[in-house]
């Protein structure tokens, strides 16, 4: 498996304040996403990276930034916590099992909880 | 717009009892299809990954079945177990993207 770490794993906050998100993986991989995961709505891409300081929005980035100053580590970063960004949030990487993009298996971290009271 | 719809949304069953789930999807040009087990405050395992070419895969329990003319996929579990129980996620790919689409998920349920 794939060593992916996040941290905090849980965390409370209010209205308002920013807060970041650390996802960690150990195993060199170029790619690597933010998902947050709500009931009733599956997983949604929030960014994703290609990359060292290669970022790209996904389907629900709005409040939402990202940056990647290394490949080991992808930070998520609300800049003003708001009651729906309440939600749970997996960092994922991905590798080419077999040299391409067919093959991809996309390797998920033990997720963040976060409460925006 | 690429979509991936999974059914049922829920399911249970009793241990030792074989079940199907579906998911059928509009994503193009297709590249891949996996499905992941979601174990109750995890994140998603992948199960199999299946490309155009694959009409079935098999991993212990589970086997996928592709039918890429249909976009039709199911997962069969046999003899299931507690342990089954889990959410049950079909993300399909599209070639050239590095965005999957996600199913939203089937609840199983597995009862002693």
């Amino acid at each position: 498996d794939a060593g992916i770490t996040q941290s905090p794993r849980h965390k409370v906050t209010e209205t308002g304040t920013p807060v970041t998100l650390r996802c960690h993986q150990t195993e060199n991989h170029r790619y690597m996403y933010w998902y947050r995961q709500d009931p009733g709505h599956g997983l949604r891409l929030i960014h994703y990276s290609y990359g060292v300081k290669d970022t790209d929005k996904g389907e629900v980035s709005d409040g939402y930034s990202v940056s990647r100053s290394k490949t080991e580590d992808f930070l998520l970063t609300l800049e003003s916590a708001t009651s729906s960004q309440t939600s749970v949030y997996f960092c994922a990487i991905s590798e080419s099992t077999s040299g391409t993009q067919t093959q991809e298996t996309q390797y998920f971290g033990p997720g963040t909880r976060l409460l925006v009271l | 717009k690429n979509q991936v719809e999974q059914s049922p949304q829920s399911l249970i069953i009793l241990e030792g009892k074989n079940c199907t789930l579906q998911c059928n999807y509009t994503v193009s040009p297709f590249s891949n299809l996996r499905w992941y087990k979601q174990d109750t405050g995890r994140g998603p395992v992948s199960l199999t990954i299946m490309t155009f070419s694959e009409n079935t895969k098999s991993n212990g329990r589970y086997t996928a079945t592709l039918d890429a003319d249909t976009k039709q996929s199911s997962l069969h579990i046999t003899a299931s177990q507690l342990s089954d129980s889990a959410s049950y996620i079909c993300v399909v790919k599209s070639g050239g993207s590095y965005i999957p689409t996600f199913g939203r998920g089937t609840s199983l349920i597995v009862h002693p």
